[in-house]
């Protein structure tokens, strides 16, 4: 069986300060991990994904995220955030046509 | 570039009616989902499709059906709408054909559907 855990509803931080994003997964196989982003109302837009090659992705918009094994972790982070990066985010587990999801974590970005 | 568009962004209808999401994709995908977004609960998958006319049940399909008659559209049916049917439906796609994009799916900007 698969799951995903977000293990934050909700972060803030101050535009500028680094984000961190929290996703721990379950799984009996190697999975493709995502972030996925969603802009009010909008759909979801990737962000990243890892599908077995290197640990450490990069993403879009200056995101990246680190896949470590023993930990079952795949946490989001950015260095520095901007007041765009307010969104709702996904960390998602999937394999041919089977996707979980997270419970998604609202970040906010204060002035 | 990629598109995936639902027929609707916000859509009330009343209880007991029949109601008709619609999605296509231009990526020449092979495999289609529909979700339910609600708050809390993230993303649940009601039904998908790897080919026409096939289907597969998701997590909570009950209470829906689907239709794949073409290979770009994916059909999600409410036979009877219900209040506990209110929610964000977002639509996605994907393909295993190409490695590099392999997993990847692209989802639609959801319908928004009220039921009263």
């Amino acid at each position: 069986a698969q799951s995903v855990t977000q293990l934050d509803s909700h972060v803030s931080v101050s535009e500028g300060t680094p984000v961190l994003l929290r996703c721990n997964y379950s799984s009996s196989y190697s999975p493709s991990l995502f972030w996925y982003v969603q802009h009010p109302n909008k759909g979801l837009q990737l962000l990243l994904k890892y599908t077995s090659a290197a640990t450490l992705v990069k993403g879009i918009n200056g995101f990246e995220a680190e896949f470590k094994k023993s930990e079952t972790s795949f946490h989001l982070t950015k260095p520095s955030a901007h007041m765009s990066d307010a969104a709702e985010y996904f960390c998602g587990i999937g394999r041919t046509y089977k996707y979980i999801f997270g419970t998604g974590t609202r970040l906010k970005v204060l002035a | 570039d990629v598109k995936v568009t639902q027929s609707s962004r916000y859509l009330v209808k009343r209880t007991g009616e029949k109601v008709f999401l619609e999605c296509v994709q231009d990526m020449d995908h092979e495999n289609m989902f529909w979700y339910r977004q609600d708050p809390g609960l993230g993303l649940r998958l009601i039904y998908f499709s790897y080919d026409v006319k096939m289907k597969e049940k998701g997590d909570i399909p009950e209470g829906y059906s689907v239709s794949r008659e073409k290979k770009e559209r994916f059909s999600l049916i409410l036979e009877s709408a219900s209040t506990n049917q209110t929610s964000m439906y977002l639509c996605a796609s994907s393909s295993l054909l190409r490695a590099s994009l392999r997993y990847e799916q692209y989802f639609g900007p959801g319908t928004r559907l009220t039921v009263t």
